[in-house]
Formats: structure tokens, sequence, C-alpha cells
């Protein structure tokens, strides 16, 4: 069973530009959620989504954005960037809250999005 | 969400048992307690879970006192395979409608 995938692994922006990461979730996973990982902040939550739906947004400026499609892969945007987005972005994938009485939520991260701006 | 809090650092030899000890005193009645590890330029891996009492599988033990105020990952002989970051955290994954918080975790350096 493949994992969870994250493309791209690594890219540079320059300051104002946008980015645009893919996660793809397990077969069967509905929930996809994405962390920004820095050194500083350690492991911060931006969102999730479930069946196409946003369910909970973390802290983070509007310029933060996502989506999730129909076979449940996702989109994270990232717009007019700052030095300060430099980071990994980890998406997750779970089976989704009320999929199975038995559902520990377990989260299947994937290898991240390393993402430089100069 | 109920914030938890756990040492910054551990240190430990080969062969030994570790035991990281996680804070959670607002602990709602729905929620579980979940540790994840996480090796550097990986996303965290899932170790264990659990609501109360001591739940054990091939990896670790998860001690939850009666009270569910704190917890304990016990790591038994670890190798230096086992220097990862492990994170607690408590949410309600199965019923909640809020999202699991990580935190900065425990960083565990295991010494030859």
């Amino acid at each position: 069973k493949a994992g969870v995938t994250q493309t791209p692994r690594y890219l540079i922006k320059t300051r104002g530009q946008q980015v645009t990461l893919s996660c793809s979730p397990i077969s069967g996973h509905r929930s996809v959620s994405w962390y920004q990982q820095t050194p500083g902040q350690g492991l911060q939550f931006l969102f999730e989504y479930f069946s196409e739906t946003q369910r909970n947004k973390g802290n983070f400026p509007g310029r933060f954005s996502g989506r999730q499609f129909s076979n449940s892969r996702s989109e994270m945007n990232v717009s007019t960037l700052e030095l300060g987005d430099s980071a990994l972005y980890l998406c997750a994938s779970s089976l989704g809250w009320r999929d199975l009485p038995l559902n520990t939520g377990e989260l299947f991260f994937g290898e991240g999005s390393r993402l430089t701006v100069l | 969400l109920a914030k938890t809090t756990q040492p910054i650092s551990m240190d430990s030899y080969e062969g030994q048992e570790v035991n990281i000890t996680c804070s959670h005193n607002n602990i709602a009645t729905n929620d579980y307690i979940t540790w994840y590890q996480q090796f550097p330029s990986q996303g965290p891996r899932f170790i264990i879970q659990g609501y109360k009492t001591k739940v054990t599988n091939e990896v670790a033990s998860l001690f939850i006192p009666a009270d569910r105020k704190s917890s304990t990952l016990s790591l038994p002989r670890v190798s230096l395979s086992d220097t990862a970051v492990y994170y607690c955290l408590v949410g309600a994954p199965i019923s909640g409608n809020t999202p699991l918080v990580f935190g900065k975790g425990t960083r565990l350096s295991v010494i030859a």
C-alpha cells in the first residue's frame, strides 16, 4: 500500500512569489492535514480537510490556503512568500473521524516538501 | 485543546529503559493520548495511543494514571536508532472536531 506522497520534495522560491504544494493521501483516507515545521516553532498545524471541506484551520495568515479534491488529494498554496515561510511542510492523511468506530485517528505523514525562500 | 508539557530533551545510554513523561492537566473526558516519533527530515510516525491504564505494543508501553493528568511513554532497551523527537498529543481524533496539535516534543539522544 503506497504511503502519503508529497510533491515537490524540495523547492526554492524568492520573496513575493507563490508556491503550490501537493499531497496524495493513502488510498481510502479521506482526511488530510497540513503542518509547517521550523526549528524555532516546531510542528504547527495549518489546516485539515475532510471530504473536500476544511474542518479546522490553524493560526496562520490568509496567505496560506488549501483545498481538497474529490479524490482526497490536497494542495496548499502560499502566496506572497516571506523569508519566514522557509520550512518543511508536512502532509498527513488519516481515515477520518467517523469512517470506522475503532478509528484511532492515526496520522500517516509524508516525507514533506522543503521550501526555501530567498 | 488540552495543552501538553514534556521535557525538551533527554539523554540515555544504549540498552537502558527510557521513560518520557507528559503532563496534560486539562485533559477532557473524550480525549485520547497519542505519541509520535520523528526522525530528522521525516514526518512523525505513530507509536502508541491510549485512554487509561496501560497499553503495550511491540515498540513501547504507555502508562496512564487514573486521573489521566499525565502519561508516560516507556521505551525498553533503547538503541542508537531510537534517537528522535517524541511528541505527546492529547485530543479526540475519533469523535472530536479539533485537530491534533503537536507541541515542541522531547528530543531523545541515545548514546553508545
